[in-house]
């Protein structure tokens, strides 16, 4: 069974850089043919998906956020992580990391319970 | 890149046939019949109902059905039950020359 761990700080100053990883356990992160994925969701809000990392290491981002997301996977520690620079109260948001399947449209059938990350000076 | 359109509220009792709409464009729903639609309890993170626009993951009650036509895809679920209260969102492949995935705004579901 695949498991999903976010961590990272849960307090961010505005103007710096969000940075959070994700640890996956149960499987290897280098094996079969996935989309590792970060979403986020504010309080009381919907969904925004940030992007995502292919096992290849090739990845995508949402068009909005992409000129301050950065995606990296660390495959002997078995971890991705997610950077978000440039941070506003905007921002302030539970992050989730998931996996993806190659096919069907990428659904993301694994998640991570969230972590909360507020931007506040 | 513009959220996909959901109701905000529907709701239904015991038993009974609800339909969510997620209304997008010709260039994710409309393109790809790649949608997935996501549960999502308070407190809880989402949880994989349904993908490829109709397909159900290992697990997932046959009460939970998807369809799609045109730039509208659709979430049916019947013999509603209380656990069935949550919120709900779509998501949709998008763009083949900047590959990237679009939700939709949410809707919650209340049994009455």
């Amino acid at each position: 069974q695949v498991q999903l761990q976010e961590s990272g700080p849960g307090l961010v100053k505005p103007s710096q850089t969000l940075s959070l990883t994700c640890t996956v356990s149960g499987g290897s992160i280098s094996s079969g043919s996935y989309y590792w994925s970060w979403i986020r969701q504010p309080a009381g809000k919907g969904l925004e998906w940030i992007g995502r990392i292919y096992t290849s290491g090739s990845t995508n981002y949402n068009p909005s956020l992409k000129s301050r997301v950065t995606i990296s996977v660390d495959t002997s520690k078995n971890q991705f992580s997610l950077k978000l620079s440039s941070v506003t109260a905007a921002d302030t948001a539970v992050y989730y990391c998931a996996r993806a399947l190659n096919y069907g449209g990428n659904p993301l059938d694994y998640w991570g319970q969230g972590t909360l990350v507020t931007v506040s000076s | 890149q513009s959220a996909l359109t959901q109701p905000a509220s529907v709701s239904g009792s015991p038993g009974q046939s609800i339909t969510i709409s997620c209304t997008g464009t010709s260039s994710d729903v409309g393109s790809y019949n790649l949608v997935s639609w996501y549960q999502q309890h308070p407190g809880k993170a989402p949880k994989l109902m349904i993908y490829e626009g109709s397909k159900r993951p290992s697990g997932v009650s046959n009460r939970f059905s998807g369809s799609k036509s045109g730039n509208t895809a659709s979430l049916t679920i019947s013999g509603l039950q209380a656990e069935d209260e949550a919120d709900y969102y779509c998501c949709s492949y998008a763009g083949s020359s900047t590959p990237h995935v679009v939700f939709g705004g949410g809707t919650k579901l209340t049994v009455l």
